[in-house]
C-alpha cells in the first residue's frame, strides 16, 4: 500500500532556529497538505498545496511559515524562527483529488522546541 | 465557522463489548464526513467516510457510521471489540477546499 513519508521522526531545535519538515507524498497524488496537533489539542490545518502553489492556509500559517515543493518528490514545510508554541506532531498528507477527501497522512514529525 | 466535537474523551471496554463514539458537527453547507484511527506510534489512517447516498456507511476492520443529518451526528460503531482496536478515534469533517476539520479524538482502550 502506497505510503506518505515524513523525516525526521523526531527532531529537537533551539527557539529561534529555522527547521525544515520534509514529506515524500503519494507518488501520483496531486494535492499536499500540512497539519499539526500540539500535545493535548486538535489537529489543525495549516496549508494545502495544489500546482506549486497554496490553495488554502489557515490563520496559523503565518510568514514564520512556508512550503515548497523543490523537486518531483518531496514536499517541505519550513518555519523561519521556530518558536516554544511551535513544539508540536506535524503531519504531511496527500490526496488524489480536491474534493472528496479521504487522504493518506504521514507518521508524522514530532518537533520539539526548546 | 465548522467545528466537530467528540463528547467522548476516553473510553475503556472489555473484549466483545459494542462500541459507539460520538461525534457531532457544526457546518451549514454540503459535508463530507470521516473517521481516521492512530494506533500507539502509528499514522493516521482512515476508517471510513461519507459523501452522500446511504447514510450508514461501512468501514474498514468491522467498523461503521451513520449519518444522521437532523442531529449532526456521525457516530461511530462496531458491534464487538477487540484488543487491536486500542486507538484514538478522530471524527473529521470535510469543507471547501479539501480541508479536514478534526474533533478531539478518542481515546479508546480495549481491556483483554
Amino acid at each position: 500500500e502506497p505510503e506518505v513519508t515524513q523525516t525526521p521522526s523526531h527532531q529537537v531545535t533551539q527557539m529561534g532556529q529555522e527547521v525544515i519538515l520534509r514529506c515524500v507524498p503519494i507518488s501520483n497524488h496531486l494535492y499536499f497538505y500540512w497539519y499539526r496537533q500540539i500535545l493535548g489539542q486538535k489537529v489543525e490545518f495549516l496549508v494545502s498545496f495544489y500546482n506549486n502553489e497554496i490553495s488554502e492556509k489557515s490563520e496559523i500559517f503565518d510568514d514564520q511559515f512556508s512550503v515548497e515543493r523543490p523537486d518531483g518528490s518531496n514536499f517541505t514545510l519550513k518555519i523561519r524562527s521556530t518558536k516554544l508554541e511551535d513544539s508540536a506532531m506535524y503531519f504531511c498528507a496527500s490526496s488524489e483529488t480536491r474534493d472528496r477527501g479521504g487522504y493518506t497522512f504521514g507518521s508524522g514529525t514530532r518537533l520539539t522546541v526548546v | 465557522a465548522q467545528s466537530v466535537s467528540q463528547h467522548n474523551h476516553h473510553v475503556i471496554l472489555s473484549e466483545a463489548a459494542s462500541l459507539e463514539l460520538g461525534c457531532n458537527y457544526s457546518y451549514g453547507g454540503t459535508v463530507n464526513l470521516f473517521w481516521y484511527v492512530q494506533y500507539p506510534g502509528q499514522h493516521l489512517q482512515l476508517l471510513l467516510k461519507y459523501f452522500s447516498g446511504d447514510p450508514l456507511v461501512k468501514g474498514i476492520k468491522g467498523f461503521e457510521a451513520e449519518f444522521i443529518k437532523s442531529k449532526f451526528s456521525f457516530n461511530l460503531r462496531k458491534p464487538s471489540v477487540q484488543w487491536s482496536d486500542t486507538a484514538e478515534y478522530f471524527c473529521a469533517l470535510g469543507t471547501a477546499g479539501n480541508m479536514l476539520t478534526f474533533g478531539g479524538g478518542t481515546r479508546l482502550m480495549v481491556k483483554p
